[in-house]
């Protein structure tokens, strides 16, 4: 069974940053496109970046390009997102999910990602 | 304002068959790129119910089917019940934004 765990979120000022992490197990991780999906509060779903298989093409929503970069660890199974210079505008619950046919079909459970002073 | 138009809720007795739609444009739906659907029970992580226009996931009830015709995309569910109360997205890609795009969701309210 696919099982996604992030972790790494909490309280920031505007202008910190903040890691996050996911956990993947359950299937071979090295496979696939992954992505991170973001929601805040009371809102929609964004994505906001997704990375091919072996790390080395990345894609960007625009309002976080330059400021947030993706990676992963395929040795440890795991999916990364560094977010620097955050923003009020980034407060919001973020999902990994792993992608495929240009859909998500697996997500974590979340976590929340607060920029406030 | 979203790339996808979804009404921003529908409603229907247990039993009844609702649709909710999911407008696009020539760069996303319009431009062949296929068109899925999550369901996000409040509280939790959305769930993939139809990916690639008409296609369930294993263990989603054939309640639910997809559609697609021109720019636009349908989700229905039929034989409605209590537990399908939930937010319900869209989701494409558009070629123009080269971002994987969603609809606002659409709350589904079982009367």
């Amino acid at each position: 069974e696919v099982h996604l765990v992030e972790s790494g979120g909490g309280l920031v000022q505007p202008g910190g940053s903040l890691r996050l992490s996911c956990a993947a197990s359950g299937f071979i991780f090295s496979n696939y496109w992954m992505s991170w999906v973001r929601q805040a509060p009371g809102k929609g779903l964004e994505w906001v970046a997704n990375i091919e298989p072996v790390g080395r093409d990345k894609y960007y929503v625009d309002s976080v390009m330059g400021r947030f970069t993706i990676s992963r660890d395929n040795a440890m199974n795991s999916l990364y997102l560094q977010m620097n210079s955050l923003r009020a505008e980034d407060t919001a619950v973020y999902y990994c999910a792993t992608q495929a046919y240009y859909s998500f079909h697996h997500w974590g459970q979340g976590t929340l990602v607060t920029v406030s002073s | 304002q979203s790339v996808l138009t979804q009404p921003p809720s529908v409603s229907g007795a247990p039993g009844q068959r609702v649709t909710i739609s999911c407008t696009g444009s020539s760069s996303n739906i319009g431009a062949h790129y296929d068109a899925h659907w999550y369901q996000q029970i409040p509280g939790t992580a959305p769930k993939l119910l139809i990916y690639g226009n008409n296609n369930r996931p294993s263990g989603v009830p054939d309640r639910f089917s997809g559609s697609k015709s021109g720019t636009s995309a349908s989700l229905a569910i039929s034989g409605l019940q209590a537990e399908d109360e939930a937010d319900y997205y869209c989701q494409s890609y558009d070629s123009s934004l080269t971002n994987f795009v969603f609809g606002a969701g659409t709350k589904v309210t079982v009367l």
